[in-house]
Parts: C-alpha cells; structure tokens; sequence
C-alpha cells in the first residue's frame, strides 16, 4: 500500500479482555515504531523495531503490553488483561531508516469499558 | 509556554495571515528535528525536517528555523488557510527515535 496501515481503527474491549492491534508499514520500510497517544497529548514512544529486531521497549507501561514484528513487515501490538487506563489512540509509524522521517498510520482508537 | 492538563497551547490567526508556532526541545544531543500535522481522528502528518547543520529550511509555504544555541525550533506558515487547522507537534530525533512535544492547536478564522 501507499502509506501506514492498521487495524482495526476503533476497539472496544472489556477489562480484562485482551487485544491485538496490527500494523502494516510501508513496504521496505527498515524502522517501525509504536507509540500511545493520550487525549490532547503527544504521542509517547512505546518500542522500536528495526526488521524484526526490537531494539528497544522501554517505553511499554507493564509486562501487559507485548509487541511482535517476526518477519520484519507486519508488526503487532498485544495487551493483556486491558484495564481503563489503557484506552488510548495506538499509532505505529515506520521509517526508511531511523534517521529519515517517519510516516504514520492513522491510529487504532482503544476504549476500555 | 505549554499549558497543563487537557489544554493545549493554542495559537487563533486570520485566513491570510503567517503563523508561528514554537516548540522548545530538551536534548542538545538531538540532531534531527520534524515538524508534523494532526488532523483529529488522523496520524500525525509529515510537514517538514531540518538536521542539525542547518538553521532554516523552507517548503511550500513553511519554514522551519532551528536555534541550536537556545534548543529553539520555530515553524513558520505562510497565508495560513483554514485548511492548515490542526495540532502540531515538533518531534526531535537524537538516535533512533523521534520523541514528540505536547504541541500547538493552531485555529484558522475564514
């Protein structure tokens, strides 16, 4: 595709229930990022992947969030046990390289109820 | 400066007026610096980058000023147009890792 693609856009989840939020970028793509973005805030780094590599996660809340990438393409992002203070917009975003600008998708809107 | 809580800084202007939007980072080992556009319900949207070893850049109708000295970046737009109506968020890249401010709600009045 064009451009940065995820699903589903919105999710409506109970507490306690799990999810998966998936992000295709854009193909040939090295760099993909996840990020969590609160009402009227920034978005706020959760982890990077370059290939399928995760170099770095330090930016995931709990051991409940769990992000894959296992063939350097699609990546997912997996939260266990949601709990209300995860309801969020998800954005994923993937770059050429990870010194060169960032494109991104249009964000998955998860509401815990 | 940014505002706490739910607000966000804003900035009203006129259709046809130039707009200025500032955002300073914290990181003096940031070298990389993007400005980008958020739409609501949308991503954010690449408008503009500048590295480090450059002060001003210009595009259609933007320019982005870095001021290293004072960790400073401004983005200017030229005959803003109601269209430009958004967030913006500076985003400063010191390794890997594009890492965004709390940003700008700019208003355009037709």
């Amino acid at each position: 595709g064009a451009g940065v693609s995820q699903s589903p856009r919105y999710k409506v989840a109970k507490r306690g229930q799990d999810v998966a939020l998936r992000c295709d970028p854009i193909s040939g793509h090295v760099s993909l990022f996840w990020y969590q973005q609160a009402l009227g805030q920034g978005p706020e780094f959760l982890t990077y992947f370059q290939n399928e590599a995760q170099l770095d996660k330090s930016g995931l809340p709990s051991d409940r969030f769990f992000a894959e990438r296992p063939e350097g393409s699609v990546s997912t992002l997996k939260i266990q046990r949601t709990q209300q203070e995860d309801s969020a917009v998800y954005l994923c975003a993937s770059s050429l390289r990870s010194d060169t600008e960032a494109f991104f998708g249009q964000g998955t809107r998860l509401t815990v109820v | 400066g940014e505002s706490v809580g739910l607000h966000l800084p804003t900035l009203s202007v006129q259709e046809g007026d130039n707009s200025i939007i500032n955002c300073a980072y914290s990181n003096s080992a940031s070298d990389y610096f993007i400005w980008y556009k958020q739409e609501s319900g949308k991503g954010p949207q690449f408008i503009i980058d500048i590295r480090s070893n450059m002060d001003k850049r210009q595009g259609q109708r933007v320019t982005v000023l870095l001021n290293k000295t004072v960790k400073h970046l401004s983005l200017q737009i030229a005959a803003t147009q109601p269209g430009d109506s958004a967030v913006y968020f500076c985003a400063e890249n010191g390794g890997y890792i594009p890492t965004f401010g709390r940003g700008t709600s700019l208003i355009v009045h037709p």
